[in-house]
């Protein structure tokens, strides 16, 4: 069974960092894309970083490069997330899902259930 | 960005057929995909590439569409299907998601 479950989540003051981990099981990690997707409070979802199966490329959206870093630890079986600089915009849970790619497209077929980070003083 | 635009709510009565729309500023051919989510979870994949449904989702849930014009139908619906349902495109960078469209049952 598939399995991707996220920690490290919490409060923390504007400017200062946070870094998610998404532990995953049940599947080969290092044959997939993986990706971080976030959703602020009564609002919608958004992309936030994807990174390759083997950690050689990375695409993050324009409001968070410089200031978030996705990186991955196949050993572990691990996804992580460094936040830096945080902002109170960056207020939301952030969910770990894994990409599957067919030819043509990808899509996000496997989610963990979350973690929430509050930025606030 | 590519940027997707879908009704905010619905409401319809168990046993009936639900269209649920999502329509994209620019072509994504056939990368469009459709999640669920109910209150508390996180999202579930339930079509992609348009018309493809994942394993284990029943068929009373169907994808339609290609270019900027996409559907998702559920019939019957039922009263488990009370949830939020989004469409995500991945053919342009970056990939978006729609606003999202909240089906309630009467």
């Amino acid at each position: 069974e598939v399995q991707l479950v996220e920690s490290g989540g919490g409060l923390v003051q504007p400017g200062r960092s946070m870094k998610l981990s998404c532990a995953a099981s049940g599947f080969t990690f290092n044959n997939y894309d993986m990706a971080w997707v976030c959703q602020a409070p009564k609002k919608g979802l958004e992309w936030v970083a994807t990174i390759s199966y083997d950690g050689s490329s990375t695409y993050y959206r324009d409001s968070v490069k410089g200031r978030f870093t996705i990186s991955r630890d196949n050993a572990k079986s691990t996804l992580y997330l460094q936040m830096d600089s945080l902002r109170s915009e960056d207020t939301a849970t952030y969910y770990c899902a894994r990409i599957t790619t067919v030819p043509y497209y990808w899509y996000f077929d496997f989610w963990g259930p979350g973690t929430m980070v509050t930025v606030s003083s | 960005d590519t940027v997707l635009t879908q009704s905010p709510a619905l409401a319809v009565s168990p046993g009936e057929r639900v269209t649920i729309s999502c329509r994209a500023s620019e072509s994504v051919s056939t990368g469009m995909h459709w999640y669920q989510q109910k209150p508390g979870q996180q999202p579930k994949l339930l079509i992609y590439g348009a018309s493809n449904l994942e394993s284990g989702v029943p068929a009373r849930f169907s994808g339609s569409g290609s270019g900027t014009d996409f559907t998702l139908t559920i019939d019957p619906v039922e009263a488990d299907d009370t949830a939020t349902y989004f469409c995500q495109q991945s053919w342009n960078d970056p990939p978006t998601f729609g606003g999202g469209t909240k089906l309630e049952l009467k």
